[in-house]
């Protein structure tokens, strides 16, 4: 299946700073990709849709001025998480979508995936 | 999209199959169901996914009941590193392409 990658993989920072997440497609072009937040324990939360040179689209409750997501490239999407507090702290989940994946429906090919995430610590 | 419910945690034999159901009560006609496993600290991994007949790859097989409001997943020799959170999703192809995780199931294969 294809790649995706996610840098850092963790990171530790002060509060009030802000921390960059990247994202890529190492062997396909993403038009779509998404973040994803997990706390402890807990299954994966949507926080926001980024489609490649547009705005990207924030669930419900997600605040858009904290989590800037920018998706300059097909195989780039970044995360900020701006201000960074303690309850920030968390497993940050990306996934990118292969265009060419849905055009071979089948039990083995899949269309969506995912990053190793990134573990922020914000102390 | 359909919610999905799963049982919070199951364990099985290692060497044994591992059938983890899940229920889609609600899902519509184009809507597909599928598979993710989570290993501790790592992205989620695909892996299956199917409409309305059974389906099978490398890593596992999928039944889907004939009514499609329910379906099992089975692993059919568990070993150690199956160990994981199993996430069933349904999703229609097309869209948003995006995903809703439920709660999963928490699968323990015992030594």
């Amino acid at each position: 299946g294809a790649v995706v990658s996610q840098h850092p993989s963790r990171v530790i920072c002060k509060s009030g700073t802000s921390v960059k997440i990247e994202c890529r497609s190492l062997d396909f072009q993403a038009t779509t990709m998404f973040w994803y937040r997990q706390f402890p324990k807990q299954s994966l939360m949507l926080m926001a849709t980024s489609n490649e040179g547009s705005k990207a689209t924030y669930e419900q409750g997600v605040e858009k001025d904290k989590f800037l997501i920018n998706h300059a490239s097909l195989t780039l999407s970044t995360l900020t998480v701006t201000s960074a507090h303690p309850e920030d702290s968390s497993f940050y989940i990306c996934s990118a979508r292969d265009p060419q994946g849905g055009a071979l429906p089948g039990p083995s090919y899949n269309e969506q995936f995912f990053g190793p995430g990134t573990r922020l610590t914000v102390l | 999209d359909a919610k999905t419910t799963q049982p919070p945690s199951m364990d099985c034999a290692e060497g044994r199959a591992a059938n983890l159901p899940c229920n889609h009560s609600t899902i519509s006609g184009n809507e597909y169901v599928y598979w993710y496993r989570q290993i501790h600290s790592q992205g989620p991994q695909y892996i299956i996914h199917g409409l309305k007949n059974n389906e099978t790859n490398e890593m596992a097989s999928l039944i889907i009941t004939e009514d499609r409001k329910s379906s099992t997943l089975i692993l059919p020799h568990a070993t150690l590193r199956d160990t994981a959170v199993y996430y069933c999703i349904v999703r229609r192809l097309g869209g948003t392409y995006k995903y809703i995780f439920g709660t999963g199931t928490r699968l323990k294969v015992l030594a």
